[in-house]
């Protein structure tokens, strides 16, 4: 069974920075691309960026409003994922999802996780 | 970005009725799009893939269809724990970008 748990959410004041760890198991990582997804309270999804997968290492790529500003990693040799949140806003207040994106032509995102709420307040 | 348009943004339908939504994208995006499902207080689901493919385990009154600009994701006759917003995804290039998200709310 997939399973993505993420951590490190919490209330961090406007211009800090954060770092979230996704934790994955029930499938080899290593052959999976993974996304960042994040909703604000009681608004849509919206997508953040994604780390490729691949045997020569991974690219990066970012929704332009968070580039610049968040960085996307991974560890395969930890199955896990990050996301480096420098010079929050007000508006990345959100929970952010680590979510997994299916080998081959099957599609986009198909497990996601439970989320972790990152509060960016004074 | 491509951007993607849902419409409409919330309706209201009997048990039973078929239900409609459509996601217009700003360019063509062939068949690279999603259709999610997200219960109140729930994590998203994936209901559909490549536009019109139907996810294992995915009851067959949901499906989907389009491709290049106009999509759309029908609920052939509703149910009571159809109650959710529905959104769909563009994985044609980066970014990826979903649309604003269809409540569907139970008469």
């Amino acid at each position: 069974e997939v399973q993505l748990v993420e951590s490190g959410g919490g209330l961090v004041q406007p211009g800090g920075s954060l770092r979230l760890s996704c934790a994955a198991s029930g499938f080899t990582f290593s052959d999976h691309a993974m996304d960042w997804v994040r909703q604000a309270p009681g608004e849509g999804l919206e997508w953040v960026g994604r780390a490729t997968h691949g045997i020569h290492g991974y690219t990066t790529e970012y929704a332009t409003s968070v580039k610049g500003r968040f960085t996307i990693s991974r560890d395969d040799s930890k199955n896990s994922l990050y996301l480096q949140m420098d010079s929050l806003k007000s508006e990345d207040t959100a929970v952010y999802y680590c979510t997994r994106v299916p080998s081959g032509p099957r599609g986009p995102i198909d497990s996601w996780g439970q989320g972790t709420l990152v509060t960016v307040s004074p | 970005d491509i951007q993607m348009t849902q419409s409409p943004s919330v309706m209201s339908a009997s048990v039973g009725d078929r239900v409609t939504i459509t996601c217009r994208a700003s360019q063509d995006i062939n068949n690279y799009l999603g259709w999610f499902q997200q219960r109140p207080g729930k994590v998203p689901k994936r209901l559909i893939y490549a536009a019109s493919t139907v996810q294992s385990g995915v009851p067959s009154r949901f499906s989907g269809s389009g491709y290049g600009t106009e999509f759309t994701l029908t609920i052939s006759s509703l149910q009571p724990e159809d109650l959710a917003t529905y959104y769909c995804l563009q994985h044609n290039s980066f970014p990826l970008t979903f649309g604003g998200g269809t409540r569907v709310e139970i008469k």
